[in-house]
């Protein structure tokens, strides 16, 4: 079975400071994809980022950005200058093949408090 | 954009009582998902559909059923109300496959008293 463990549960820091959300994953498929998921207070959760398993190079978008290690098996995301929009809850996915369809296995979550 | 609704905010139950929460997806999207989301457990499927008139039992199927009439409205029904099924619960849509993300609902906060 599948399995993504975030770590952190809460994590509080002050605005512009950096903050590095860690996601590590099992999983015995050679191809799969991992995913971040942002969920603010209003409650809708927001795709961020898919990756699949064959490319690790890191990306940025903006303030963001994610590091794939699968010698770790390891998907961290980073927001550098946080700011107060960015309070929320942060979500890891890896997807998995069920029959001929797909679901999600989600980490348990990681709820980020930037206070101004 | 893909719109995905459900039918309630918020919603109010008694112990018992048989519930409905519908989801409707205006993308057509093929597979959709019911989910709910406790505090420090996570999102947690219930069921999923890949098909019209076609389910499959996700991590907690117990307590629930679904139905899927249509492409575009998947329902998620509590027989027999709970109070240990009070919970937000997510609806979420995508194509189909591995390789594409889901898009969720807003959610609706059920409490069953």
């Amino acid at each position: 079975a599948q399995k993504v463990t975030q770590a952190q549960t809460e994590i509080s820091v002050v605005e512009k400071e950096d903050v590095t959300l860690d996601c590590v994953y099992e999983t015995r498929d050679t191809t799969y994809y991992l995913f971040w998921y942002k969920q603010p207070p209003s409650g809708e959760l927001v795709f961020l980022i898919r990756r699949n398993s064959f490319d690790e190079q890191n990306e940025i978008s903006g303030r963001y950005s994610w590091n794939f290690q699968k010698s770790t098996s390891s998907f961290n995301f980073t927001i550098t200058a946080s700011q107060v929009v960015d309070s929320a809850v942060y979500f890891c996915a890896l997807s998995e093949v069920s029959g001929a369809n797909s679901k999600l296995t989600f980490g348990k979550g990681i709820t980020l408090s930037v206070r101004p | 954009d893909v719109k995905v609704t459900q039918s309630s905010r918020y919603l109010v139950k008694r112990t018992g009582e048989k519930v409905f929460l519908e989801c409707v997806q205006d993308m057509d999207h093929e597979n959709m998902f019911w989910y709910r989301q406790d505090p420090g457990l996570g999102l947690r499927l219930i069921y999923f559909s890949y098909d019209v008139k076609m389910k499959e039992k996700g991590d907690i199927p117990e307590g629930y059923s679904v139905s899927r009439e249509k492409k575009e409205r998947f329902s998620l029904i509590l027989e027999s109300a709970s109070t240990n099924q009070t919970s937000m619960y997510l609806c979420a849509t995508t194509f189909g496959g591995r390789a594409y993300e889901q898009y969720f609902g807003p959610g609706t906060r059920l409490t069953v008293t």
